[in-house]
C-alpha cells in the first residue's frame, strides 16, 4: 500500500521560499502510472490544489499560484518536491502531498498526513 | 471558474443518516469524488466516480450525483465519522475544484 510523507521547515518568514519534500513508499514514482500532487488547506479555509508533477518532470500548476510555484521529481529517491517563493501569511496552511488516481478524471487516492507551514515575522 | 457549494456544517445524532450535498452547475455531468479529513490524520478518499467506494470504506458510505447536486450519504452515523468532508471535481479547463468543505458533527 502506498504511503506518502511530507517533510520540510514548519516556520518561515515573509518573503522566504517554502520548500517541502514528499517521500513515497510502496509505489514507484517512476512507474509512470500516476501524477503526484500538492494540495494545501489554509487555517479555517478549504482545500486548494497547488499543482502536480509526472515522473518525467512535466508539471501543471494552479493558475493562481503558477508564478511562485515549482514542482520537481527525484525518481532516484522516490520523492517529489514543492517550492513556493515569496511567501506571506496567506501561505500559512497544512500542506499535503497526494497521489492522483482514477482514469478519465482525477481523484486523489492516497494522501500524506500533511505538514503545517506557518509564515510569520 | 467552476464553483462547488457545500453546507458548512451538518449535524446528526448517532445512528441516524447524514447527507452532505455538493452543488455545482450540471455537476451530474462530471465525476465527483469525496474526501474525509480528520485533524492529524492523512485525508481519506471515501467515494470516487460519484458512487464507487474504495476498498476499506464501510458500506454505510454511499454517493449519488444528478442534475446540479451530488450527495454523500452516511447511514448509521457513528462518532468516528465526525470529520470534514470535501467534494472534488476535475473541471473541463483542467482545474481541480474543491467544495468549501462540510463539518460533520455527531451529536
Amino acid at each position: 500500500q502506498v504511503q506518502l510523507e511530507e517533510s520540510g521547515p514548519g516556520l518561515l518568514k515573509p518573503s522566504q521560499t517554502l520548500s517541502l519534500t514528499c517521500t513515497v513508499s510502496g509505489d514507484s514514482i517512476n512507474s509512470g502510472s500516476y501524477h503526484w500532487t500538492w494540495i494545501r488547506r489554509p487555517a479555517g479555509k478549504g482545500l486548494e490544489w497547488i499543482g502536480r508533477v509526472f515522473s518525467n518532470g512535466i508539471t501543471n500548476y494552479n493558475p493562481s499560484l503558477e508564478s511562485r510555484v515549482t514542482l520537481s521529481v527525484d525518481t532516484s529517491r522516490n520523492q517529489f518536491s514543492l517550492k513556493l517563493t515569496s511567501v506571506s501569511a496567506e501561505d500559512t496552511a497544512v500542506y499535503y502531498c497526494a497521489r492522483e488516481g482514477c482514469s478519465g478524471t482525477t481523484c486523489f487516492d492516497s494522501w500524506g498526513r500533511g505538514t503545517l507551514v506557518t509564515v510569520s515575522s | 471558474s467552476y464553483v462547488l457549494t457545500q453546507p458548512p456544517s451538518v449535524s446528526v445524532a448517532p445512528g441516524q443518516t447524514a447527507r452532505i450535498t455538493c452543488g455545482g452547475n450540471n455537476i451530474g455531468r462530471k465525476s465527483v469524488h469525496w474526501y474525509q479529513l480528520k485533524s492529524g490524520q492523512a485525508p481519506v478518499m471515501v467515494m470516487y466516480y460519484d458512487s464507487d467506494r474504495p476498498s476499506g470504506i464501510p458500506e454505510r458510505f454511499s454517493g449519488s450525483n444528478s442534475g446540479h447536486t451530488a450527495t454523500l450519504t452516511i447511514t448509521r452515523v457513528a462518532a468516528g465519522d465526525e470529520a470534514d468532508y470535501y467534494c472534488h471535481v476535475w473541471d473541463d479547463n483542467g482545474d481541480q475544484v474543491f467544495g468549501g468543505g462540510t463539518k460533520l458533527t455527531v451529536l
